[in-house]
């Protein structure tokens, strides 16, 4: 089956740090990969996705490229601010079989904490 | 637009005690589903639907069910509700349920079972 595996947070960095958050995938067909981000209180909104090996998802200066030789999806920032203070996960769907329907298997998420 | 709107946003029931948990969407999504999300583990499937009138299970269905009368509306019901279904839930929705879609969350409701 499809599973995804982050890595273990928390992560807590300072201001302008950079950040990397790590995602390994497994798969079957030709999944699409989104990061998906939870401020706190609220729910799930889109981030980023890539739908085919080699795209590059990118959005309020994070990134994360789809890599289907090593199966993963790292999350990237150059320069974290406090307002990025969330929690991240990585998502994937997955078509093998016919269509999907969109049907998200998720990782455990990963708490990013910002100081100042 | 409001999105994906979900109601209430936290509930308190007793252990047998039945309640339904609502999510409506304005923006003529054919597809809509619900997520459970307990610490350490994501959000797991529950039940989803690929249009008015048809439902299909999830990762973790049991002990939930849901209907599809509307495009608009995917409301989940607890029969009997049990401690191990403490959790937030989260209905989304999106628009052709592709592979591809991106898909938009409701705010979610806190669901506590004594």
């Amino acid at each position: 089956g499809n599973s995804v595996t982050q890595m273990e947070g928390p992560v807590t960095l300072s201001e302008e740090a950079f950040l990397t958050i790590n995602c390994t995938y497994t798969a079957t067909g030709y999944p699409s990969l989104f990061w998906y981000v939870q401020y706190p209180g609220e729910g799930l909104q889109l981030l980023l996705k890539a739908t085919k090996a080699d795209d590059k998802g990118s959005n309020k200066g994070f990134e994360a490229t789809y890599r289907k030789e090593t199966t993963s999806f790292h999350l990237e920032k150059g320069s974290v601010q406090v307002s990025d203070s969330a929690v991240y996960f990585c998502a994937l769907t997955s078509n093998a079989g016919g269509t999907s329907y969109g049907k998200l298997t998720f990782g455990q998420g990963t708490i990013l904490t910002v100081h100042p | 637009n409001a999105g994906v709107t979900q109601t209430p946003k936290f509930q308190v029931l007793k252990t047998g005690q039945s309640m339904t948990l609502q999510c409506a969407q304005d923006m003529n999504h054919e597809y809509m589903s619900w997520y459970r999300q307990d610490p350490g583990m994501g959000l797991r499937l529950i039940h989803y639907s690929v249009g008015a009138g048809i439902t299909d299970q999830g990762e973790v269905p049991n002990g939930y069910n849901v209907s599809r009368s509307t495009t608009e509306d995917f409301p989940l019901r607890l029969l009997s509700a049990a401690p191990s279904q403490t959790s937030v839930y989260f209905c989304a929705s999106s628009d052709q349920g592709t592979s591809t879609d991106t898909q938009y969350f409701g705010p979610g409701t806190r669901l506590t079972v004594l």
